[in-house]
Order: structure tokens, then C-alpha cells, then sequence
């Protein structure tokens, strides 16, 4: 059974500040894997989706890569501001027909000012 | 197109009532997921529909859960005789994809059920 892992869960850093969120799972046959943020209440906004046969992914601040042999992923986060704070979730899905995720618990950021 | 949308936002229902909430995916993907999230928790995968199949069920649906999508368009989840583990917010997401690829999952902005 895949098993997802986000360690911390908990993080709080100046504005400014470069970081990095991890994620880990256990089973590294998996097809592509998706960062999430969600904010209090509030569905999940997609970030990143990494395919399996890709090594990283850009958009704006955001860079995510994929280890898939150590079953690791990692999201840098550039230059945070306080918009940034959200819970930031990762997610993997099977190969397979059936693209259904699963989730960590979640990494909560805070970036104060 | 203004992405997956969801109704009602917010649900507070009695125990031992029945509850249905609607799912309307982005129109041109045919993948539709629902899952469960509790506080603190990441979302749990329920079930799954590509057009109007339902594909897969976790065994977290039991038999109290049901879900359909007619026509391969909107899909409801109702729950019946309601209980107080139930309450979760209720997520849906679509996707496209062709058999055997995956692609990016939204999701909409889930229905919180309060079950008293």
C-alpha cells in the first residue's frame, strides 16, 4: 500500500526566505506525482504535476523535483513572501487507468513578515 | 470555463439523515474523482468515474455511500442514515486522460458536512 509522507508538518520562516518542502513515499512505481496548496477551508489548487519520466518542474517561484528510485520529491519555494503561507500538500498516483491520488498530510507554511 | 464547482459549500444535517451533494467537472474532461478530508488530515480517495462508469470504490464508501454520474456529466454523492463520523469535507476533482495516461487532477472547492 503506497504511503505518503510530509515531514514537518509544520514551518515558519521570514519573508525572503528561500525553503524547501519534502515529500516522500514508499512505493516508487507510481506515474506522475502532483503538489497542492490549499489554504484554510478551501479545496487544493494545483501547483506542479510531475510525470514519472521527468525529472523536474518549473512554474514562476515554484520548482519540483522527482526522485522516484529513493521515492522522494522535493518543492522550492523562491524568495517567500506572506501570500505564500497555505498548507502544501503532495500527492502520487499509480500507473494504471485509475489516476487516483494519494495524499500526505500536509506541510503548513508560514511566512512572516 | 470556471473550473470543478460543488454544491451545497456547507451541509448541517441531523444524524440518521440522507444528504446528496453535486459535482459539476470542468466540461471537457471525463475523469471525475471524489474524496473525503478530515482536519489535519491529507484527502482520502472514495471513488471514481471516467464518463459515466464508476471505475473503482475504496473501501472507505460503505454501503451507506453512493455515488453516480449519468451521462458522463455532473456526479452527486449521497450519503443515507448519516452519522457523526461522517462529517469531513467532501472533495470532487476531474481530469482528462486517455486510457492508461493520467493528467493533472482540479479540484473544486468541496462541500464541508457537519453532522450533528
Amino acid at each position: 500500500k503506497q504511503e505518503v509522507t510530509q515531514i514537518p508538518a509544520a514551518l515558519s520562516v521570514p519573508e525572503g526566505e528561500n525553503l524547501v518542502l519534502n515529500c516522500s513515499f514508499t512505493d516508487s512505481a507510481i506515474y506522475n506525482l502532483q503538489w497542492f496548496r490549499q489554504d484554510p477551508g478551501k479545496g487544493l489548487t494545483s501547483l506542479l504535476l510531475i510525470q514519472s519520466s521527468q525529472r523536474e518542474q518549473t512554474s514562476g517561484r515554484l520548482n519540483a523535483s522527482l526522485d522516484k528510485s529513493s521515492g522522494r520529491s522535493t518543492l522550492y519555494i523562491a524568495a517567500s513572501h506572506p501570500g505564500d503561507s497555505s498548507t502544501y500538500l503532495c500527492a502520487v498516483s499509480p500507473p494504471g487507468a485509475n489516476s487516483k491520488l494519494t495524499f500526505g498530510k500536509g506541510i503548513t507554511l508560514s511566512v512572516r513578515p | 470555463d470556471t473550473g470543478v464547482s460543488q454544491n451545497p459549500r456547507h451541509k448541517i444535517t441531523k444524524r440518521g439523515q440522507n444528504v446528496t451533494f453535486r459535482c459539476d467537472p470542468i466540461s471537457e474532461h471525463n475523469r471525475l474523482y471524489w474524496y473525503r478530508q478530515t482536519l489535519g488530515q491529507g484527502p482520502e480517495f472514495l471513488t471514481y468515474f471516467q464518463n459515466e462508469a464508476q471505475l473503482e470504490k475504496s473501501r472507505l464508501l460503505s454501503d451507506r455511500f453512493s455515488a453516480e454520474r449519468p451521462k458522463g456529466s455532473f456526479s452527486t454523492l449521497e450519503i443515507q442514515r448519516t452519522e457523526q463520523g461522517d462529517s469531513a469535507m467532501y472533495l470532487c476533482a476531474s481530469s482528462s486522460g486517455l486510457a492508461g495516461i493520467s493528467y493533472e487532477q482540479y479540484f473544486g472547492p468541496g462541500t464541508r458536512l457537519t453532522v450533528t
